[in-house]
């Protein structure tokens, strides 16, 4: 059945330091790839997306980016600080379809 | 603009009860979806509403049902409840099945 995998499940970074999530997904009709943030005891919040037309995509420190061969998909963060301490999700769908397949989440800690 | 909102905050339920969890679109957004978190998990996908119809569904059992009005706020409701069902429900709006937007959560416990 459809799945996400998602490594690591905890990563400890320095502040400053880069910091990378990495997910796999199983369908390969799955085209659409949002990454969601979500701290202790909130809602999780959509930070960034791609589509699999797209190979990269950046947004200020944060970047995704997607091997459709490879079914893989990443977030990076750079020179991270302590506001980025949250838990990361990662999520697969598919076009015309309507569900989010999401990762298992990824508890990153920036050290100050 | 206003975002998803949702009710009550938590709620606090016996085994064999029944709940109904509340839901009210960002503005502008025709589509409502629904998961479950369970504690250190991702979100698990229940269902998605679309015109008031469901329009897709997960592996969740048909003790799980919902609802969606005109005004495209949702209920999702539960029976006869079990303790695996504690958990933190979500509810997401979208426009159609573009980018989803969470609500806060309504952290249910079932004891």
């Amino acid at each position: 059945g459809e799945n996400v995998e998602q490594h690591p499940s905890t990563l400890s970074v320095q502040e400053g330091d880069s910091a990378v999530i990495k997910c796999t997904y199983s369908d390969s009709a799955s085209n659409y790839f949002p990454w969601y943030k979500q701290e202790l005891g909130k809602r999780p919040q959509l930070i960034i997306d791609i589509r699999s037309n797209v190979g990269e995509k950046k947004d200020q420190r944060i970047a995704v980016t997607l091997n459709k061969t490879a079914k893989h998909f990443s977030l990076h963060i750079t020179e991270t600080q302590p506001e980025d301490s949250a838990v990361y999700f990662c999520a697969a769908s598919t076009s015309g379809t309507y569900k989010y397949i999401f990762g298992t989440g990824t508890r990153l800690k920036v050290l100050a | 603009e206003t975002g998803v909102t949702q009710s009550p905050t938590h709620l606090i339920k016996t085994r064999g009860q029944q709940v109904t969890l509340r839901c009210s679109s960002q503005s502008g957004h025709n589509t409502v979806s629904w998961y479950q978190q369970a504690l250190g998990q991702g979100p698990q996908f229940i269902f998605q509403y679309y015109r008031e119809e469901e329009n897709g569904r997960g592996n969740f059992p048909p003790r799980f049902s919902g609802l969606q009005f005109p005004n495209y706020s949702s209920e999702l409701n539960v029976n006869a409840l079990e303790l695996d069902d504690s958990a933190l429900y979500l509810c997401a709006s979208s426009l159609y099945t573009r980018e989803q937007y969470f609500g806060p959560g309504t952290r249910l416990t079932v004891t």
